[in-house]
């Protein structure tokens, strides 16, 4: 059982659409994280949200934290090839453990 | 500040050989995390570790698995008697506190292959 499900799992669109992806679970997180991950390269931060309800912009990526803290979504706006890549959600359960889990991830192509 | 150094990037080990994989923090990153990557699957916590000290180790298979962290030099994680199942890229990660509230700086990683 996947403790964070990442959908869709795969989505191709064209350069200047928008699009939305999703992070959902059974379980309260204390934290969530969102990374990019390229291909042979490791996965890079791209912001963490804290408290339920809180919305955070990067350019032209918003992320949402959901108000019960279960559910996270990223949306890119008027997306750009440079977008392309592998989009991870992971999550804190907190108390003493720090290790994240991670969604299996969104795979995101964008073509020209 | 180069980032977060892994060593060897590929590495083959035959069934049965020893696999030792490094990783360096970043500066002033104290907290050293790991995680294995499987084809097709998410990335999985491994084991968690302060200079010196082990403080998580619950993703950690119970045998021929160990993480180190010295005082000086990078941190190591050892696989034992490498089997086929063992193949993976293998990630670390350092942040100057805990990962949770300062989030993560990962490695490039470390695909090894068993034959």
């Amino acid at each position: 059982t996947q403790l964070l499900e990442q959908s869709p799992q795969f989505l191709s669109i064209q350069e200047g659409e928008n699009l939305t992806v999703y992070c959902n679970s059974s379980s309260v997180f204390s934290s969530l994280q969102w990374y990019r991950q390229e291909p042979g390269e490791g996965p890079v931060l791209l912001v963490t949200v804290v408290t339920g309800g809180e919305v955070k912009k990067l350019k032209r990526l918003t992320f949402q934290f959901g108000d019960a803290r279960k559910d996270s979504s990223l949306h890119i706006t008027a997306a750009q090839t440079g977008d392309t890549g592998l989009y991870l959600c992971a999550g804190s359960l907190g108390g003493g453990a720090d290790g994240l889990t991670f969604g299996k991830g969104t795979h995101l192509i964008i073509q020209p | 500040n180069a980032g977060v150094m892994q060593n060897p990037r590929h590495l083959v080990r035959r069934r049965g050989q020893e696999a030792r994989l490094r990783c360096s923090p970043m500066k002033g990153h104290s907290h050293v995390y790991w995680y294995r990557q499987l084809p097709e699957e998410g990335l999985k916590f491994m084991v968690y570790l302060q200079k010196e000290n082990i403080i998580d180790e619950s993703g950690m298979p119970k045998e021929r698995f160990s993480a180190e962290f010295p005082k000086e030099g990078p941190s190591i994680l050892r696989i034992q008697q490498v089997v086929r199942g063992d193949s993976a890229a293998y990630f670390c990660a350092s942040s100057p506190g805990q990962g949770r509230s300062y989030g993560y700086t990962f490695g490039s990683g470390t695909r090894l292959t068993v034959v």
